[in-house]
């Protein structure tokens, strides 16, 4: 089992809809978890995080997360072109001991928004 | 210059040469890391420094071989590189041992080409 899945896609929604990306994770001991967008081409860039069960909300962005499921979710409302790019889901660990965050990355939705 | 840099952009050698790749971050952060993006993959991480100490070297071959002079830079040293080694090489930055808010920043990556 991949310790991090996304489904690769492509996910593909109209203009203005809402576009709904999944994630699934197999460590019980996972503490955060972060949304990173990535443009083809380009290094990824922090969208959202969370780590309490329930949903947050940024803007259009709403991460969701269900520990007892071990799935975190991002929903993006009122989806434009722009938004048109790869999104990576990642669990953080935290260390005890020796420093670092370790963030495990899964392999990404790509998602496209069509006029 | 803010936020993490990473130079070159672009990167071609043969597999005799020996080159560095350069990060740098100006956010204060006290870890920094090497991840290696291949196509259809998920990001591997290869290195992580906390408070400039190593504090984990995941199986990467010693022809890649990392650096870390001060928690602002980190160098990775590439030596007999082979085919398969070409992919985008990322940096990014923490702040080491934060709440479990704190995700990567990321460096423009640097995209190797080894022929």
């Amino acid at each position: 089992q991949k310790e991090v899945e996304q489904n690769s896609g492509p996910l593909s929604v109209p203009e203005g809809a809402i576009a709904s990306l999944n994630c699934t994770y197999s460590d019980r001991g996972s503490q955060s978890f972060f949304w990173y967008r990535q443009y083809s081409g380009k290094s990824p860039e922090l969208i959202m995080s969370i780590y309490s069960n329930g949903d947050k909300e940024d803007g259009r962005f709403t991460a969701q997360l269900n520990k007892a499921s071990q799935y975190v979710s991002l929903l993006i409302r009122d989806s434009q072109p722009s938004d048109s790019a790869t999104y990576l889901c990642a669990v953080n660990i935290i260390r005890v001991t020796g420093g670092g965050n370790k963030l495990t990355f899964g392999t990404g939705t790509q998602l496209k928004v069509e006029l | 210059e803010t936020g993490v840099t990473q130079t070159p952009r672009h990167l071609v050698m043969g597999m005799t040469n020996k080159k560095s790749l350069k990060c740098e971050q100006h956010l204060g952060h006290n870890a920094m890391y090497w991840y290696k993006q291949s196509a259809k993959k998920p990001l591997e991480l290869m290195f992580v420094y906390s408070l400039e100490e190593r504090v984990e070297n995941n199986s990467v071959p010693s022809r890649f071989s990392p650096e870390c002079p001060n928690s602002s830079h980190l160098f990775l040293h590439l030596h007999t590189l082979q085919p398969e080694d070409s992919a985008l090489y990322l940096c990014a930055s923490s702040v080491s041992g934060a709440g479990p808010n704190y995700g990567y920043t990321f460096g423009s990556g640097t995209r190797l080409t080894v022929v």
